[in-house]
């Protein structure tokens, strides 16, 4: 998957539970990011991690977390608290900040 | 922080006419912007994209054109073939900073 690779594919979750969505890269880029993107909607910034053990909110990180303790992987936990989290989640790393964005496959999330 | 925006949100061609999409942009420090095409259900895909001491830059079927005076950018397809149907995504971002991506744009190219 161009070096980046996000699992699962598919990811079910009940009311009220937690689900981590995993994100790794082999490229080694410093910065990586968490975009969600509703249907017919473009993406939208959850949160970004410019350097191991640092990250920071982006537009709609309520209802989500994150961990940066290694360089290859920046895992998204969708909490309990995220109230609407149906929706295609994608992971994107780039060699410094904001430039030359390399995007996993995606993993999309269904309540049921 | 950054605020992208892009039109037409929609855009229907007939097969060899030329598609032009629109973004403008918020922040005058922003100096990278490029273009994405993501089909169905899959990733984004960088097609093409530009920095800010360029105006304008072509590859093939497809240009951007930036106005830094003006904070715009546009993508242009010429000579639109069924394959180019897609929804296409502006972005832009800064040194440091991270990107901040328009609501895309679904472009139906009819044979």
């Amino acid at each position: 998957d161009g070096g980046i690779t996000q699992s699962p594919k598919y990811l079910f979750r009940k009311e009220g539970q937690n689900v981590t969505l995993s994100c790794e890269q082999n490229l080694n880029h410093d910065a990586m990011y968490w975009y969600r993107q509703d249907p017919g909607q473009g993406l939208r910034l959850i949160y970004y991690s410019q350097i191991v053990n640092d990250f920071q909110k982006g537009d709609i990180a309520e209802g989500y977390s994150v961990s940066r303790e290694k360089k290859e992987s920046f895992p998204l936990t969708v909490t309990s608290a995220q109230k609407n989290p149906t929706a295609f989640y994608l992971c994107a790393s780039s060699i410094t900040g904001g430039v030359g964005y390399t995007f996993g496959s995606g993993t999309r999330l269904t309540v049921v | 922080g950054e605020n992208v925006e892009q039109h037409p949100s929609t855009l229907s061609v007939q097969e060899g006419d030329s598609a032009v999409i629109k973004c403008t942009y918020s922040d005058s420090a922003s100096n990278y912007f490029p273009w994405y095409k993501q089909e169905l259900g899959k990733r984004p895909q960088l097609i093409i994209d530009i920095r800010s001491n360029v105006g304008e830059k072509k590859d093939q079927r497809i240009a951007v054109t930036l106005n830094k005076t003006a904070k715009h950018f546009s993508l242009h397809i010429t000579e639109t073939q069924p394959e180019d149907s897609a929804v296409y995504f502006c972005a832009a971002s800064k040194r440091g900073g991270d990107m901040r991506f328009g609501a895309g744009t679904r472009l139906t190219v009819k044979p």
